[in-house]
C-alpha cells in the first residue's frame, strides 16, 4: 500500500518568515496529495490540495508543489503568523481509490511571535 | 449544511469491553470513512463505506468492525478493546466516492483504562 513520509517532525520559525514541510510517497499510482491542519484540540481541515496533473498551486500565503518524478511535494507557508501554528498532515491518494487516503504522521509548526 | 458529527465525544472503557461509536455525514455525502488518530502513527485508515458497502478496509484486527445505513450514517465497533486502542477515532465524509475532499468531524476521544 501508499506509504507516507513527512519531514521534518516538528518546525519552529519566527513570525514573518516562511516555512516549508516535505513528503514524500511511494505509490506511482497515486495522483492526489491533500494537506491537512489539525489545531489542538480540532478536527483536521483541508488547507490545500494538488493533483498530479499540476505542478504547483497556490493560495494565498499556502502554496504546494509536486514533483512526480522524485515523488515528493511540499507545503510552503509564507509570512507565517502565529494562528499558522498547528499540526499539519500531508496525504496521497489514488482517484478511484475509494477515499482511502495515507497520511504523513504530520508535522508540528511552532510560529514564534 | 451541519458538519460531520460524531458521538460520542469522550469515554472511557476498560479492557475487555465493547465500545460503538457514531458518525452522521454531511447531507448528502454518502461516502465516510474511518480513521484511528494516535500519537504515535499519526492517522491511520481503518475502513471507507460507500452506500451501505465497506469499499476498502485497512490493515486492524477483526475486533475492528462497522457498518453504514440507508441514511449514510455509519458506526464503528470495536470488540475486546486493548489498552493499544486508546486513540482520537475521526469519521470523514465526502460527497465523491472517489475523488472529493473529506470532511473530518470532531472526533471520538477513547480512553482505555
Amino acid at each position: 500500500g501508499e506509504n507516507v513520509e513527512q519531514h521534518p517532525s516538528t518546525l519552529s520559525v519566527q513570525e514573518g518568515d516562511s516555512a516549508v514541510i516535505k513528503c514524500t510517497y511511494s505509490d506511482s499510482a497515486s495522483n492526489y496529495f491533500p494537506w491537512y491542519k489539525q489545531e489542538l484540540g480540532k478536527r483536521p481541515q483541508l488547507i490545500i490540495d494538488i493533483r498530479s496533473n499540476v505542478g504547483e498551486k497556490k493560495d494565498q500565503r499556502i502554496a504546494v508543489t509536486l514533483n512526480k518524478t522524485a515523488k515528493h511535494f511540499s507545503l510552503h507557508i509564507t509570512e507565517t503568523q502565529p494562528e499558522d501554528s498547528a499540526v499539519y498532515f500531508c496525504a496521497a491518494r489514488r482517484d478511484g481509490g475509494n477515499n482511502r487516503l495515507a497520511f504523513g504522521k504530520g508535522n508540528q509548526v511552532v510560529v514564534i511571535p | 449544511k451541519a458538519g460531520v458529527t460524531q458521538t460520542p465525544r469522550y469515554l472511557i472503557k476498560t479492557r475487555g469491553q465493547q465500545v460503538t461509536l457514531s458518525c452522521s455525514p454531511i447531507s448528502g455525502h454518502r461516502s465516510v470513512s474511518w480513521y484511528q488518530q494516535t500519537p504515535g502513527q499519526g492517522l491511520q485508515f481503518l475502513f471507507e463505506y460507500f452506500s451501505e458497502t465497506q469499499r476498502n478496509k485497512g490493515n486492524f484486527p477483526g475486533r475492528f468492525s462497522g457498518r453504514q445505513f440507508s441514511n449514510s450514517r455509519s458506526e464503528m465497533n470495536v470488540s475486546t478493546l486493548e489498552l493499544g486502542d486508546s486513540a482520537l477515532y475521526l469519521c470523514a465524509s465526502s460527497e465523491d466516492p472517489n475523488t472529493g475532499e473529506l470532511f473530518f468531524g470532531e472526533g471520538s476521544r477513547l480512553t482505555v483504562l
